[in-house]
């Protein structure tokens, strides 16, 4: 029963370029988060979605950030036209259906953001 | 002041002793988790405590939950050298759809 994967692991963008991170979530999972790292800080929520639904983006960026969760295949949390303040940890959480986050939300190992 | 900040942001202790650190809140909450964070990882969920409860023993871990002071602690015994890493508190939003995270505290036992 693997857990959450997240590829991948490491990403190295020069300023401009697109950035593309993929999230699996656990088997049976239907509720995806993704939430960004900064150096010596805790996690800070960006996105949460379900199959084909975004439903809290409060926590993401107006620009150049965006999210997907599609019927088939993993999650996807794209960001455009890189900065190095992009430059972090990217961690996708995934929990089963019926109450969202109520419960424990299992965390994949993370994508780090490398913007030279 | 975010929700969930954890206290101390940093902690140092010899393997074989405890380490006890503090996480406050604002908000009301249906319940607090604490992870772990070992360094360049991902997190490992460590404990769930409900709103309703006030402690909660799993292993060697030892969570508690004051709701009137919106507070909630986690104490590790006799530690040993492979607990070395930071450790976060965790409260789900008013919609119970997204975590807020604190500081974390950095956890070093030194063998």
């Amino acid at each position: 029963n693997a857990g959450v994967m997240q590829n991948p692991r490491h990403l190295v963008r020069r300023r401009g370029q697109e950035a593309r991170l993929r999230c699996s979530p656990m088997k049976g999972h239907s509720h995806v988060y993704w939430y960004r790292q900064l150096p010596e800080e805790g996690l800070k929520f960006m996105v949460y979605l379900q199959k084909e639904n975004i439903i809290d983006e409060s926590g993401m960026p107006k620009e150049r950030f965006s999210a997907e969760f599609p019927k088939e295949g993993p999650s996807i949390l794209r960001i455009q036209q890189v900065v190095r303040g992009d430059s972090a940890a990217y961690f996708c959480a995934s929990s089963p259906p019926g109450r969202g986050s109520t419960d424990t939300q299992y965390f994949g190992p993370g994508t780090r953001l490398t913007v030279l | 002041s975010q929700q969930g900040e954890e206290d101390p942001q940093a902690l140092s202790i010899q393997e074989g002793e405890n380490a006890t650190m503090n996480c406050s809140y604002k908000t009301s909450i249906n319940n607090l988790q604490w992870y772990r964070q070992n360094s360049g990882r991902g997190l490992v969920h460590l404990i769930l405590i409900r709103s309703n409860e006030r402690e909660k023993h799993s292993g060697r871990l030892r969570v508690t939950l004051d709701t009137s002071k919106k507070s909630s602690s986690l104490l590790i015994t006799a530690s040993r050298a492979a607990d070395t890493a930071s450790y976060f508190c965790a409260t789900p939003g008013a919609a119970g759809n997204k975590l807020t995270f604190g500081g974390g505290t950095r956890v070093l036992v030194k063998p």
